[in-house]
Order: structure tokens, then C-alpha cells, then sequence
């Protein structure tokens, strides 16, 4: 299985200031069809999760244009360019090029 | 909107098996372009991939390794509906279990059930 791991694993956060959060998968996610497939979630506290980010860097309908996901290979990047106080929760990255999928360990975002 | 309707005892005692029910509204669950998943949350790690049925002609399974021996994934379209069946628990398994839609084209995991909290316990 492709694992993946995730940092930091505790992030506090101010609002109004930037985030960022990498994940890396030990294989290349990269298929032969150009697509790269890493997704990002968000599970805020009491909710289930929620579709972020999918195929690395397309942010999925009603997400804030605040969040955006870059990355390629095996290394990527959730950007977070002002957080907000909604903003606190569980991020997962998730690969979905091979099955089964597997997510991350998660980061745990809170307020200072 | 898809919505996803789970229900199931959130009460397992350990070696027995423990069934969730997940009723599809605004899809079908024989769709060719979708799959439809069972992912857990346990109280101290984070998600956890069990497993996924997709229809494509013909039904189509894969599931995690950890529990591939002693899980099963059911759709059933005549009631619109997933289940999921997890034999010989132990305590190990008690978590938070959502049913979920997964996107062909790696376009993502778009919608979840509510979650269902399962405790193993005598």
C-alpha cells in the first residue's frame, strides 16, 4: 500500500496569518494520464469529513478560495492564505491512485 | 444532492459482527461513474480506508488490507443501499464509520454519511 505521511502533525494557527501543510506519499501518485492523484479533507470538530482539494491542485465546489493544494510526485502543499476561526479541524491528504486508497495521519489545526 | 443515510447498532460485542446499513437518496448505487465506501475514524488515529464497491458491468471490490479478511461490502439496488459487514471484532475496531461516494477520475470523496459511532464491548 502507498503510505503517506503528514506534517506538522499539530499546527496552531493565528487568523488572519497563512498555513501550510505538507504531505508526502511514498510512491509517486502521478498517473500516465497527466493526473496526479492526491486529494485534501477537512474534518471539522462534530462533522464528517469534506472534500477540500482533489487531483492535487482543484479546490472542489464551495470550498474558499483561501484554501489551494500544489504539489507533484510525491511531495504537496495545502496552503491556507488567511485562516479563519472555521478553519479549525483535522486535515488529511489522501491518495486515490491505487487502491485501496489511504489517507495521512492527519493535522491537527487549532486557534493559538 | 446526494445524501447518504446510515444506520446500525453502536453497540458490538467482541468475535461477533457488526453490520451498518447506508440508504442512498439522489444517485444510484449501480451508477458507472461512481463508488461507494465504508471509512472509519477510530478514537485515537485518523481515517482509515476499509473498502469500496463501484459498478462497472459488473460489480467490482477492493479493500484494505487490515481487515480483507473479514470484511464485506453489499450493495444492493433494489433498495438503493450499502452495507457493510466486519466480522470477528475487537476492541481495536470501535470508531466512527462513514459511508461515502467516491468521484470516477480520481475527482474525490464528494459526499458522506452522517457516521455512525461503533463500540465493541461486552
Amino acid at each position: 500500500d502507498i503510505v503517506m505521511t503528514q506534517s506538522p502533525l499539530s499546527l496552531p494557527v493565528t487568523p488572519g496569518e497563512p498555513a501550510s501543510i505538507s504531505c508526502r506519499s511514498s510512491q509517486s501518485l502521478l498517473q500516465t494520464n497527466g493526473n496526479t492523484y492526491l486529494d485534501w479533507y477537512l474534518q471539522k470538530p462534530g462533522q464528517s469529513p469534506q472534500l477540500l482539494i482533489y487531483l492535487a491542485s482543484n479546490r472542489a465546489s464551495g470550498v474558499p478560495d483561501r484554501f489551494s493544494g500544489s504539489g507533484s510526485g510525491t511531495d504537496f502543499t495545502l496552503r491556507i492564505s488567511r485562516v479563519e476561526a472555521e478553519d479549525v479541524g483535522l486535515y488529511y491528504c489522501m491518495q486515490a491512485l491505487q487502491s485501496p486508497f489511504t489517507f495521512g495521519p492527519g493535522t491537527k489545526v487549532d486557534i493559538k | 444532492q446526494v445524501q447518504l443515510q446510515q444506520s446500525g447498532p453502536g453497540l458490538v460485542k467482541p468475535s461477533q459482527t457488526l453490520s451498518l446499513t447506508c440508504v442512498i437518496s439522489g444517485d444510484t448505487v449501480s451508477n458507472n461513474n461512481d463508488g461507494w465506501a465504508w471509512i472509519r475514524k477510530p478514537p485515537s488515529r485518523g481515517l482509515e480506508w476499509l473498502g469500496r464497491a463501484f459498478y462497472r458491468s459488473k460489480w467490482h471490490y477492493d479493500y484494505a488490507a487490515h481487515v480483507e479478511s473479514r470484511i464485506a461490502i453489499n450493495p444492493d439496488t433494489s433498495k438503493n443501499q450499502l452495507s457493510l459487514h466486519l466480522h470477528s471484532v475487537t476492541p481495536d475496531d470501535t470508531a466512527i464509520y462513514y459511508c461515502a461516494k467516491t468521484r470516477a477520475l480520481g475527482q474525490g470523496i464528494v459526499s458522506w454519511g452522517q457516521g455512525t459511532l461503533v463500540t465493541v464491548s461486552s
